[in-house]
């Protein structure tokens, strides 16, 4: 069974500075891995789905990385700002007759400080 | 832009009531799920429907049923609500384009029910 897990669980910054969120998996054989951002109280905001067969994807100033080999995504955000603030999720979902499920980490909580 | 609209932002219910959670989406999109949200725990399946009425079972479907008879809708209906049924709840859909991966498309979400069972 997928198990995503998400490091660091808190982060503040800086405004302006580039950041860098991680998300690890442990069942390799995926399709794809997206990338979520939830603000308080709300519902989930996609922001990213990278492909098995792609090494990134970006949009604007977020950029994502998938390394299935070592199990491993990464959502860098450039001159990040107050506006970025949010807990940020990945989720990935099983292989074979499972691939319909996505499994979530638990969350990074991003502040970002004027 | 996919618009999935959940019909409540705040619920409250009594124990043993019967409560019906509502989910459209105006994407056409095959794919439907029912999340529940809590602290600590993340983000966990609940149901899932990849086509009208067919469903199958997350991770956590005990006390809880589903409805799909309109493309469009997915209802989430607890038979007889618990206290411990206390929770955030998140409906989300996805297009289907391959018949072999059903997961090849990403989620998109509504803005949750957050619902009290007293």
């Amino acid at each position: 069974k997928q198990e995503v897990t998400q490091i660091p669980a808190a982060l503040s910054v800086p405004e302006g500075e580039n950041l860098v969120l991680n998300c690890s998996f442990t069942d390799s054989a995926i399709y794809n891995l997206q990338w979520f951002r939830q603000d308080p109280g709300k519902g989930l905001t996609s922001l990213l789905l990278i492909q098995s067969s792609q090494r990134e994807q970006t949009s604007g100033r977020l950029n994502a990385s998938l390394d299935k080999s070592s199990g491993r995504s990464t959502l860098y955000i450039a001159a990040s700002q107050p506006g970025d603030s949010a807990t940020y999720l990945c989720a990935a979902p099983g292989s074979g007759a499972g691939s319909y499920q996505l499994t979530f980490g638990k969350g990074t909580k991003l502040s970002v400080i004027p | 832009d996919v618009k999935v609209t959940q019909s409540s932002r705040y619920l409250v219910k009594r124990t043993g009531e019967k409560v019906f959670l509502e989910c459209v989406q105006d994407m056409d999109h095959e794919n439907m799920f029912w999340y529940r949200q809590d602290p600590g725990l993340g983000l966990r399946l609940i149901y899932f429907s990849y086509d009208v009425k067919m469903k199958e079972k997350g991770d956590i479907p005990e006390g809880y049923s589903v409805s799909r008879e309109k493309k469009e809708r997915f209802s989430l209906i607890l038979e007889s609500a618990s206290t411990n049924q206390t929770s955030m709840y998140l409906c989300a859909s996805s297009a289907n384009r391959d018949r072999a991966f059903w997961g090849d498309q990403p989620q998109h979400f509504g803005d949750g029910t957050r619902l009290s069972i007293l």
